[in-house]
């Protein structure tokens, strides 16, 4: 079965510090993403990645950088936290191709930044 | 980008058949129309998707007129466990995955 895999589910950190959230997935997948979720928002994409050292931003990607040095691995950092960027981070793969393949999602991680 | 419209909320009851309407009136000829699936402390789920008339699933129907600027996610006979999240994503099939937007969906509450 599909398996995507988000280190943390609960996260605290502090204004100002460097953030790495990481996220697995073993199933071969060219594609991954990284989206945040706010209350009445809905998900909103930050950045994605359809192969290794490939990344492409996003509808929000201020703030954000991303890493992909490996196919299965793709990490989100914020760079400088601030208290804004509080919210749930979820993680997607999906196949390359069609932008109509499935996205497969982590659970999430819920990040409190103070 | 094709906007889409969705009811902020719904009520139903367990045994009952449900149907969440999706309005995208400048739905593109090349978009697809995607529904997800999301309980809470998860991901979303994709449960199903179509291009025009009708697609199911062992989960769900999928009903889009000619027209295509509206689409309906029918789930029969509905448990608790089907309370959820609903999202339905208009988008095409290349061009960038910045115009798949999910809004902020359908929030489902199945009562006994």
């Amino acid at each position: 079965d599909v398996k995507v895999t988000q280190s943390s589910r609960y996260l605290v950190k502090r204004t100002g510090e460097k953030v790495f959230l990481e996220c697995v997935q073993d199933m071969d997948h060219e594609n991954m993403f990284w989206y945040r979720q706010d209350p009445g928002l809905g998900l909103r994409l930050i950045y994605f990645s359809y192969d290794v050292k490939m990344k492409e931003k996003g509808d929000i990607p201020e703030g954000y950088s991303v890493s992909r040095e490996k196919k299965e691995r793709f990490s989100l950092i914020l760079e400088s936290a601030s208290t804004n960027q509080t919210s749930m981070y979820l993680c997607a793969s999906s196949l390359e191709g069609e932008l109509n393949q499935p996205q497969h999602f982590g659970d999430g991680t819920r990040l409190s930044i103070l | 980008l094709a906007k889409t419209t969705q009811p902020i909320s719904m009520d139903s009851y367990e045994g009952q058949e449900v149907n969440i309407t999706c309005s995208h009136n400048n739905i593109a000829t090349n978009d697809y129309i995607t529904w997800y699936q999301q309980f809470p402390s998860q991901g979303p789920r994709f449960i199903i998707q179509g291009y025009k008339t009708k697609v199911t699933n062992e989960v769900a129907s999928l009903f889009i007129p000619a027209d295509r600027k509206s689409s309906t996610l029918s789930l029969p006979r509905v448990s608790l466990s089907d309370t959820a999240v609903y999202y339905c994503l208009v988008g095409p099939v290349s061009g960038g995955y910045n115009k798949l937007i999910f809004g902020a969906g359908t929030r489902l509450a199945v009562h006994p």
